[in-house]
């Protein structure tokens, strides 16, 4: 199957500070990636539709100016959690069909720990 | 708008054993996609089986099947001969018109030796 690989694996970090999460598709190019978040116990909640060369499209009540997403190329997207503080620890997991067409599989990266202390 | 619904957080199976695990929906669509995925203590989501709505034939993958039922918007997933490393989260989701999933809210799975 196709690989998603997310950087970093887990992130502590203080209140107040930005932090940056890659989502890479290593032998596939996707013009589409998925932000998702999980809390513990919880199911996925879809954050954010990542389009390489456009902007991202965000689900109602998700901060855009908080949760920055940047599609740079056909491999690579990333989230960056602006002045992050504790409420936005969480698990993020991205994703990324590899084929085009509504339903084919999508690939998910191990996803993303962080904790703001 | 659609929803994913899965009634069982939680179910015990004993190994070698035969479990199944529920999820409904509700949509306007016509045409649409079903998937179960199992999210292992490593939080990595793996794709267990898939389902066309168009085709009425219930998918398969090895000791894993469905019984999709289109009418009633029922998508079960039938795991046959349980091993204990099918022990884990498994979540249906849905999508249709985009590549948007909508996640059912979970169930975990405990594989009994």
């Amino acid at each position: 199957g196709a690989v998603v690989s997310q950087h970093p694996s887990w992130v502590i970090c203080k209140s107040g500070t930005s932090v940056k999460i890659e989502c890479r598709s290593l032998d596939f190019q996707a013009t589409t990636m998925f932000w998702y978040r999980q809390f513990p116990k919880q199911s996925l909640m879809l954050m954010a539709t990542s389009n390489e060369g456009s902007k991202a499209t965000y689900e109602q009540g998700v901060e855009k100016d908080k949760f920055l997403i940047n599609h740079a190329s056909l491999t690579l997207s990333t989230l960056t959690v602006t002045s992050a503080h504790p409420e936005d620890s969480s698990f993020y997991i991205c994703s990324a069909p590899r084929l085009a067409g509504i339903g084919n599989e999508q690939f998910f990266g191990p996803g993303t720990r962080l904790t703001v202390l | 708008a659609q929803t994913v619904t899965q009634s069982q957080p939680e179910m015990s199976v004993q190994e070698a054993e035969t479990v199944t695990l529920s999820c409904t929906y509700d949509t306007s669509e016509s045409d649409y996609y079903l998937f179960w995925y199992k999210q292992p203590p490593s939080r990595q989501m793996i794709l267990v089986i898939r389902q066309e709505a168009y085709k009425q034939q219930n998918a398969t993958e090895n000791r894993f099947s469905v019984n999709f039922q289109k009418a009633a918007k029922s998508f079960s997933l039938k795991i046959s001969d349980s091993q204990l490393g099918d022990a884990a989260m498994y979540f249906c989701a849905y999508t249709s018109g985009t590549y948007k999933y909508i996640f059912g809210t979970g169930t975990r799975l405990k594989v009994l030796a």
